[in-house]
C-alpha cells in the first residue's frame, strides 16, 4: 500500500516567509509525527497527535512552528516569519497505534532551505 | 547527557564481514528500542524493533538489548555494499517521545 507521502519535496522560502508543509500519512494510522533532521544529526521530535488531538508539542522550537491534523489524517506543518536556522528536513512519520512507544514509518521529508 | 549516544563512525567494513553498531540510552525507563537505516538523502527506514532483553533475530540483522547496561546493538551478518548507509538508533521512554542518536555511519567494502 502507499506510504506517508508529503509534499512539497523541497521548498525554498526568503527569510520572513511563511511556510506550510503537509504529510499524508499512511491510511488508517492512528499516531503522527513531526521531526525535524539538521545535516548529520538524527531526527529531532517536533510534535505528536494521536487522531487530531495534538498530544505532545514540546519539541517545537518557537512559537513561530505550528501544526495542525484537523481532520485526524493529513497534517500541516506551518512556519511563520521563517528564519536561517528553519532550514532542515522535515519529516512526517505515522503508526498505526496510539502512543509514541510502536514502530513509525517516515514520509521523504520536505527539505527547507531559507534565504 | 544526550539521551541517546552511538558513535558516528565511519565504521568500515569488508564485504561479507559482520557489522556491529552500537547505542547506549539514558533513560532507565525506556520501553521501546528501534533501528533505522537512513541512506544519504532519504528517509529513514525501520529495519528492526525490540522490546525484551535478549536478541531478535531478522534476516541477516540481529538487535540485542540489555536494559541492566542501558545498551542495545545491531549485528549485521554477511554485510553487502548496499548495507552502506547511517544505522540511526531511536529511544522510547514509557509515553514519552522518540529520541533518535545522531547514527553511526557504515561502508561495506566489496
Amino acid at each position: 500500500g502507499a506510504g506517508v507521502s508529503q509534499s512539497p519535496r523541497y521548498k525554498v522560502a526568503k527569510r520572513g516567509q511563511d511556510v506550510a508543509l503537509r504529510c499524508d500519512p499512511i491510511s488508517g494510522h492512528v499516531s503522527l509525527f513531526w521531526y525535524q533532521q539538521a545535516l548529520g544529526q538524527g531526527p529531532e521530535f517536533l510534535t505528536y497527535f494521536q487522531n487530531e488531538a495534538q498530544l505532545d508539542k514540546s519539541g517545537l522550537p518557537s512559537d513561530r512552528f505550528f501544526a495542525e491534523r484537523p481532520e485526524g489524517s493529513v497534517s500541516t506543518l506551518k512556519i511563520q516569519r521563517t528564519q536561517q536556522e528553519d532550514s532542515a528536513v522535515y519529516l512526517c512519520a505515522s503508526s498505526l497505534e496510539p502512543g509514541q512507544g510502536y514502530e513509525q514509518y517516515f514520509g521523504p521529508g520536505t527539505r527547507l532551505t531559507v534565504t | 547527557q544526550k539521551e541517546v549516544e552511538q558513535n558516528s563512525g565511519p565504521l568500515s567494513v569488508p564485504e561479507g564481514a559482520i557489522a556491529s553498531l552500537n547505542c547506549t540510552y539514558s533513560d532507565r525507563g525506556s520501553q521501546s528500542f528501534f533501528w533505522y537505516r537512513q541512506y544519504s538523502g532519504k528517509s529513514p527506514e525501520l529495519i528492526m524493533f525490540i522490546y525484551s532483553n535478549g536478541d531478535k533475530e531478522d534476516g541477516r540483522f540481529t538487535a540485542q538489548l540489555n536494559k541492566a547496561s542501558q545498551y542495545v546493538s545491531l549485528l549485521i551478518r554477511d554485510s553487502q555494499p548496499s548495507d552502506s548507509a547511517t544505522y540511526l538508533c531511536a529511544v522510547n521512554g514509557n509515553g514519552n517521545q522518540f529520541y533518535f542518536g545522531t547514527g553511526t555511519s557504515l561502508t561495506v567494502i566489496p
